[in-house]
C-alpha cells in the first residue's frame, strides 16, 4: 500500500530561521514527488516536484526539496523564513504504474513567528 | 487565463440529502480530479476523468459519482450525505494525466448536518 508521512503536524519556526518539513514515504516501485502549499481559505498550490534527474529541485522563492531514495524521503528545506510563509505545506507522492493517484500526507503547518 | 473554478463555495446540507458539486478546470486542461479534504487531513483522492472517462477511482464508496463533460466541467455527487461526509471538496485540473502538475481549485466546502 502506498503512504505518505508528514511526521511534524505544525512547526513553529522564528522569521529569518532555517526550516525543514519531514516527508517520507513508502513504496515498493518509483515514485514521484511533489510538495504543495495550501493558504487560508485557498487551494493548494505546486511548490515543487520531483519527477527525474537531479534529486535537488527548488521552487522560485527559496525553498528546496531533495530526493532521498534510500531513505524514502523528500524533506522540504528553506535557509531563511518570512512571515508570508505561514501555510499549511503537504507532501504528495504518485506511483509509477499508477499515475491516476494521488497520495497525500497529512500536512505540515509551518508558523512564522515575528 | 483563469484557474480552476468550483461551485458553489459553500454549501450546507442534511444528513440522506444529495449533492452536486461543479467544477470548471483550465481552459485546455482535459483532466479533472476530485479530492475530499477533511479537516485537519490531508486531501484523499476520490475520481480521475481525462477525456470524458474515469481513469482513477479511490477508496470512496459508490454514493460518491462523478462525470467529466464534453467541454472537459466535472460534476461530484454524493447521495444519502452522512455526517462524516463534511469535508472541503478539491478539484484540480491537468494538461493530461499522471504525472502533469494538478492545478487546484480553491473547494467547496459541505457541511452536513
Amino acid at each position: 500500500a502506498q503512504s505518505v508521512t508528514q511526521l511534524d503536524s505544525q512547526v513553529p519556526v522564528f522569521e529569518e530561521a532555517p526550516v525543514e518539513l519531514r516527508c517520507n514515504y513508502s513504496s515498493s516501485v518509483s515514485v514521484y514527488l511533489f510538495w504543495y502549499v495550501q493558504y487560508p481559505n485557498q487551494g493548494l498550490q505546486l511548490l515543487l516536484k520531483y519527477l527525474s534527474g537531479s534529486t535537488l529541485v527548488e521552487s522560485i522563492n527559496g525553498f528546496e526539496a531533495e530526493f532521498n531514495k534510500s531513505q524514502t524521503s523528500f524533506h522540504l528545506r528553506k535557509p531563511s523564513v518570512h512571515i508570508s510563509d505561514t501555510a499549511e505545506y503537504f507532501c504528495a507522492v504518485i506511483r509509477e504504474g499508477n499515475f491516476n493517484k494521488f497520495y497525500f500526507g497529512s500536512g505540515t503547518k509551518l508558523n512564522v513567528k515575528p | 487565463d483563469a484557474g480552476v473554478t468550483q461551485s458553489p463555495t459553500h454549501l450546507i446540507k442534511t444528513r440522506g440529502q444529495q449533492v452536486t458539486l461543479r467544477c470548471s478546470p483550465i481552459s485546455g486542461h482535459k483532466s479533472v480530479s476530485w479530492y475530499q479534504q477533511v479537516l485537519g487531513q490531508g486531501p484523499q483522492f476520490i475520481f480521475q476523468y481525462y477525456e470524458k472517462e474515469e481513469r482513477g477511482r479511490g477508496n470512496f464508496p459508490d454514493r460518491f459519482s462523478a462525470r467529466q463533460f464534453p467541454n472537459y466541467s466535472s460534476e461530484l455527487n454524493v447521495n444519502a450525505l452522512l455526517l462524516g461526509d463534511s469535508a472541503l471538496y478539491l478539484c484540480a485540473s491537468a494538461t493530461g494525466w499522471g504525472k502533469e502538475t494538478q492545478y487546484f481549485g480553491p473547494g467547496t466546502r459541505l457541511l452536513v448536518l
